[in-house]
């Protein structure tokens, strides 16, 4: 199985701030058809998970372009142009090919 | 408006068989490349896919449950049942079911509000 790993696990940001989780699988997610199967989903306090960017870096329908996602084979990265108060919750990757999520990440707000 | 939503017992006793529906709207279970997923989520524990259904009764399960876990649909009346026997307080969690999609591979693109079920005598 895939493993996912997720860095770091807590992250304390001041709003107006940039913030930056990374996401590192054991393997590459690069399938032969060229896409690569990663996606990053957001939890906030109370709720669902909520789908924020698919395939690396295509943001979901209604997502902020304060949020991108990069990386390539085994390495990738959720990046907050400028955190607000409402992108406080619990950021997961999850890889696409075995439905494994990483450990999650959680974003507080300072 | 895509819509799922959980249904079944907050509580269950050890070893008992625990069954979850998923009532879905704005899809229908016959649409190719769509199907849906059960995820559970232990108290302030990560995210872990459980199995999933496509259109076509594919089934796809976690290696770790698979010998207790059964999905089924019902396309007629939009759902999704799962069951999974022999519970034990370890599998106190929250239950979500997720729309899957096929696109090569497979991600969850809506989420249902949840279940939580206790597992406790």
């Amino acid at each position: 199985d895939i493993v996912m790993t997720q860095t770091p696990l807590s992250l304390s940001v001041t709003p107006g701030q940039p913030a930056s989780i990374s996401c590192k699988s054991s393997q590459s997610l690069l399938h032969s058809d060229g896409k690569t199967y990663l996606y990053w989903y957001l939890q906030k306090p109370g709720q669902s998970p909520q789908l924020l960017i698919y395939e690396v870096s295509s943001r979901f329908s209604g997502v902020p372009d304060r949020f991108s996602g990069s990386g390539s084979g085994t390495d990738f990265t959720l990046k907050i142009s400028r955190v607000e108060a409402e992108d406080v919750g619990v950021y997961y990757c999850m890889q696409g090919i075995h439905l494994r999520f990483g450990q999650g990440t959680k974003v507080e707000i300072k | 408006q895509v819509t799922l939503k959980e249904s079944g017992p907050v509580l269950v006793k050890p070893t008992e068989t625990l069954t979850l529906t998923c009532t879905v709207s704005g899809f229908s279970l016959s649409n190719a490349r769509m199907g849906v997923s059960w995820i559970r989520q232990p108290p302030g524990k990560a995210l872990e896919w459980l199995a999933h259904i496509f259109s076509n009764d594919e089934k796809s399960y976690s290696t770790s449950l698979k010998s207790r876990l059964t999905i089924s649909k019902d396309t007629s009346k939009s759902q999704v049942v799962l069951t999974m026997t022999n519970m034990d307080p370890v599998d106190t969690a929250t239950y979500y079911c997720a729309r899957i999609l096929a696109v090569g591979y497979y991600y969850f693109d809506y989420w249902g509000q949840g279940t939580l079920v206790t597992v406790s005598s």
